[in-house]
């Protein structure tokens, strides 16, 4: 069964203090593993979409990477705008839709 | 670049009564577009997905007579929940996925309050 699981369920950190979020996944033939952030009461933002194990793509705090099982999502010296709820999804090769995890709720703090 | 919009942003309506929400590409061409509804606090669910000029595939256990999916065009889709009763009231998203490509980029999403 194809599967998405993140953490941690909520983070918080102070201004500046860098840390990775989590996801792991198991899908049949992965056509793509992709990170949004959500904000409250809006809809998820594309962030990156990471296709082959040891890729990696930035934008600036953010940098994904990926490996056969899971996907970082580090956050370098974050801003308290840099809060918001992380979602990761995958892309089974079957399937055109994406399965989504649950989320990383990262507060970070001034 | 890859912009979706979604109308009406909020909308509540009382019980019985239907509503329509529409989903719209509005810089690319959409093969598919997904349906998803989200209660608070919690993840993404999907409801359908829809291909244009052809019918919605719903997930189980999403009632496809409840909830009408019409992909028109290749840059709108609507959804039409009929019937509603208080427990439809969530929040919903659609995406677009543009063609030859496997990004979405998501609607900033509907409110739907059934009173």
């Amino acid at each position: 069964e194809d599967q998405v699981t993140q953490s941690p369920e909520a983070l918080r950190l102070q201004e500046g203090e860098s840390s990775s979020l989590n996801c792991s996944y198991t899908v049949s033939g992965l056509r793509g593993l992709f990170w949004y952030r959500q904000d409250p009461g809006k809809g998820p933002e594309f962030l990156f979409t990471l296709y082959s194990a040891g890729e990696e793509k930035e934008k600036e705090r953010l940098k994904a990477t990926l490996t056969k099982k899971e996907s970082f999502l580090h956050i370098t010296a974050p801003k308290p705008e840099d809060s918001a709820t992380y979602l990761c999804a995958v892309r089974p090769g079957s399937q055109g839709n994406l399965i989504f995890g649950k989320g990383t709720k990262l507060s970070v703090k001034p | 670049g890859a912009v979706v919009s979604q109308h009406p942003s909020w909308v509540i309506c009382k019980s019985g009564t239907s509503v329509k929400i529409e989903c719209r590409s509005l810089d690319f061409q959409a093969t598919t577009m997904f349906w998803y509804r989200q209660f608070p606090k919690q993840s993404l669910m999907l409801m359908a997905t829809s291909n244009e000029g052809s019918k919605a595939t719903y997930e189980q256990g999403v009632e496809k007579d409840k909830f009408l999916i019409n992909h028109a065009s290749l840059t709108l889709s609507t959804l039409t929940v009929t019937s509603a009763h208080p427990e439809d009231s969530s929040f919903y998203i659609c995406s677009a996925t543009p063609l030859g490509n496997y990004e979405q980029y998501f609607g900033p999403g509907t409110r739907l309050t059934v009173t």
